[in-house]
């Protein structure tokens, strides 16, 4: 079965710009998680996503958004790049909408470098 | 605020004794506590969890307890390994509609042969 695959794996960007990462969750999960984990900080949440719709997003500015696609995968989009959007960029799946034990099933990550 | 704090950065162990990684939280309302290992360039892996309702729970040679009038979580595991060398997160949900994992800033466990 494959687990959480995103991409790309690496992304640069100048401020400014905006960046566009992607996730596809494990079959049969239908809950996304979005994390930002910085360089020495833990992971901080950014979203999430189930059956298509937001159901939380955290403490982050408007132009961090996304979406969910009727395959459950989701995108996140972050406009107006600053430098210290430079993170390793997790994304998660469930497939219990946050009940059972809270298990989440995370992937390797998107390296958002901002110059 | 941060609900979800470890306090040490990083820990040493010689290989065979017990690594004991300490978290502490500050919220009465998760229901669940979780521990993950991240090793480098890969995403946090799923280690161990514990019900609110729980003071103990253990797999293997890992083993979670949980103080729930001090709002403290500690990791053991023995005998330590040096595979198990990598970054352990402690991890907590909420028992209301807000289900996502808030998780602590993470333990660099080195297990020295």
């Amino acid at each position: 079965e494959a687990g959480v695959t995103q991409s790309p794996t690496h992304l640069i960007k100048t401020r400014g710009q905006q960046a566009t990462l992607r996730c596809s969750p494990i079959s049969g999960h239908t809950s996304v998680y979005w994390y930002q984990q910085a360089l020495g900080l833990g992971l901080q949440f950014l979203l999430w996503y189930d059956e298509g719709e937001e159901r939380n997003r955290g403490n982050f500015p408007p132009r961090f958004s996304g979406r969910q696609f009727p395959n459950y995968s989701s995108e996140l989009n972050v406009n107006a790049l600053e430098l210290e959007d430079s993170a390793l960029y997790l994304c998660a799946s469930s497939y219990l909408a946050g009940r059972g034990t809270g298990e989440l099933f995370f992937g390797e990550g998107s390296r958002l470098t901002v110059l | 605020d941060q609900q979800v704090k470890q306090n040490s950065p990083s820990l040493s162990v010689q290989e065979g004794r017990i690594s004991i990684l300490n978290c502490d939280y500050t919220n009465s309302m998760f229901d669940y506590f979780l521990w993950y290992k991240k090793y480098p360039a890969e995403g946090p892996t799923f280690l161990i969890s514990i019900s609110s309702i729980k003071d103990k729970n253990e797999d293997g040679r890992f083993t979670v307890f949980l103080n729930k009038s001090a709002k403290h979580l500690s990791l053991h595991i023995v005998p330590s390994q040096p595979g198990d060398s990598a970054v352990y997160f402690c991890a907590a949900r909420p028992s209301g509609s807000a289900r996502q994992l808030t998780f602590g800033s993470g333990t660099q466990l080195t297990v020295l042969p």
